[in-house]
């Protein structure tokens, strides 16, 4: 069936550094492909979103590309803010129009 | 607009115990769905409903019951709660429209149930 894989947290980082966060998936078909951000105390919201092989999604400095033949879809910021400070969730849409999430990664960026 | 909303906020109730959370929506959307978020096992569906007077189960549906007889609203039931059901519960809508894969969510409601 279909998964998603995200790498373990927590991820600490310090102000400007630069982010990754892994994510891989198992799926039948063409997914769309999504990440999903959860601020403290919050519910989830859209990131960022890549619906075809090879498209980038971006949004607020976050880049992940949709890696048909690594089956990958890596979320990278080029410098964190301690704003960033979240779990981060990878996401994919089945055939049937439900999303499946990954585990989630912590975020956490020091000053 | 005040987006999704969840009723409560929080809750502790005692095994055996009933209990219905409320999710509503302003945004006219059709789909709705209830997760469920646990340590180390992201979000898990547990059931949905793709319009008005329509319900389908998840990936996790035993022990919960939903009801959908509005549009901009989807009921959560808990007839008998379990320590197991201990969870923070997040209610989403979608409509095909925007792409029924981007899921609006609510603030969540955190259960404890002891």
């Amino acid at each position: 069936g279909n998964s998603v894989t995200q790498m373990e947290g927590p991820v600490t980082l310090s102000e400007e550094a630069f982010l990754t966060i892994n994510c891989t998936y198992t799926a039948t078909g063409y997914p769309s492909l999504f990440w999903y951000v959860q601020y403290p105390g919050e519910g989830l919201q859209l990131l960022l979103k890549a619906t075809k092989a090879d498209d980038k999604g971006s949004n607020k400095g976050f880049e992940a590309t949709y890696r048909k033949e690594t089956t990958s879809f890596h979320l990278e910021k080029g410098s964190v803010q301690v704003s960033d400070s979240a779990v981060y969730f990878c996401a994919l849409s089945s055939n049937t129009g439900k999303l499946i999430f990954g585990q989630g990664t912590t975020l956490q960026v020091k000053p | 607009n005040a987006g999704v909303t969840q009723t409560p906020k929080f809750r502790v109730l005692k095994t055996g115990q009933s209990m219905t959370l409320l999710c509503a929506q302003d945004m006219n959307h059709e789909y709705m769905y209830w997760y469920r978020q646990d340590p180390g096992m992201g979000l898990r569906l547990i059931h949905y409903s793709v319009g008005e007077g329509t319900t389908a189960k998840g990936e996790v549906p035993d022990g919960y019951n939903v009801s959908r007889l509005k549009k901009q609203n989807f009921l959560l039931g808990l007839e008998s709660a379990a320590p197991s059901q201990t969870s923070v519960y997040f209610c989403a809508s979608a409509t095909p429209g925007q792409g029924i894969h981007e899921q609006y969510f609510g603030p969540g409601t955190r259960l404890t149930v002891t």
